[in-house]
């Protein structure tokens, strides 16, 4: 699977948007971009994943360049709840193996 | 669905007794991942099951872990004999068809 680079920390204002970028440059015309999170003593969650197109569900956003080296996970309106881990994660669809770096610690703050 | 459930939520044991940890997956998910965290290490994938087999044991440290899938709704993982390092917490994760994972809430284990 294909390497990313995050960001160690971000911090956001409540109730403003939180725009989380993640780099995966050698990532192959067949991986996925996986959003996951993990709030403080949880199990991760999944968040949003997509190939090419930008993708919209009900926790987020998710923005991938044309080239496809770079994508930028959208929360609208952050909420402390948001306060977690993120890991920004490259893979095959449906293949088995699901690798966690070290992500991003965003801090939403009143 | 109550999703995935491991027990105990916290186990504190002694250096060099036995620990079992337990997972019950969501029910019709056909893969089920073991992963440990700590501080230095991150998330770590220690092993994983399809269809109750084992199908990758690479990330298992050594030959004190064990784990196994006797049938579709059960997996346990045994450390013996356990050791001060083999303290943190162990999550199961179960998925359908490899896709999106769902996570247990984690067991918090501390060897003393």
């Amino acid at each position: 699977d294909a390497k990313t680079t995050q960001p160690p920390s971000m911090d956001c204002a409540e109730g403003r948007a939180a725009n989380l970028p993640c780099n995966h440059s050698t990532i192959s015309g067949n991986e996925y971009v996986y959003w996951y999170r993990q709030i403080h003593s949880q199990g991760p969650q999944y968040i949003i994943h997509g190939l090419k197109n930008n993708e919209t569900n009900e926790m987020a956003s998710l923005i991938i360049t044309e080239d496809r080296k770079s994508s930028t996970l959208i929360l609208p309106h952050a909420t402390l709840r948001d306060t977690a881990v993120y890991y920004c994660i490259v893979r095959v669809a449906d293949k088995d193996k699901l690798v966690f770096g070290t992500g991003t610690i965003l801090r939403v703050k009143s | 669905d109550a999703g995935v459930i491991q027990s105990p939520r916290h186990e504190v044991t002694e250096m060099g007794q036995e620990v079992t940890l337990r997972c019950k997956p969501i029910s019709g998910h056909d893969y089920l991942f073991w992963y440990r965290q700590t501080m230095m290490r991150g998330l770590e994938l220690l092993i994983y099951f399809n269809n109750n087999v084992p199908i990758d044991d690479s990330g298992m440290p050594e030959d004190r872990f064990s784990a196994k899938m006797p049938n579709a709704s059960f997996s346990t993982l045994k450390i013996q004999p356990s050791e001060p390092r083999d303290s943190a917490v162990y999550f199961c994760a179960s998925s359908l068809s490899g896709d999106g994972y769902t996570f247990g809430s984690g067991t918090r284990l501390t060897v003393v």
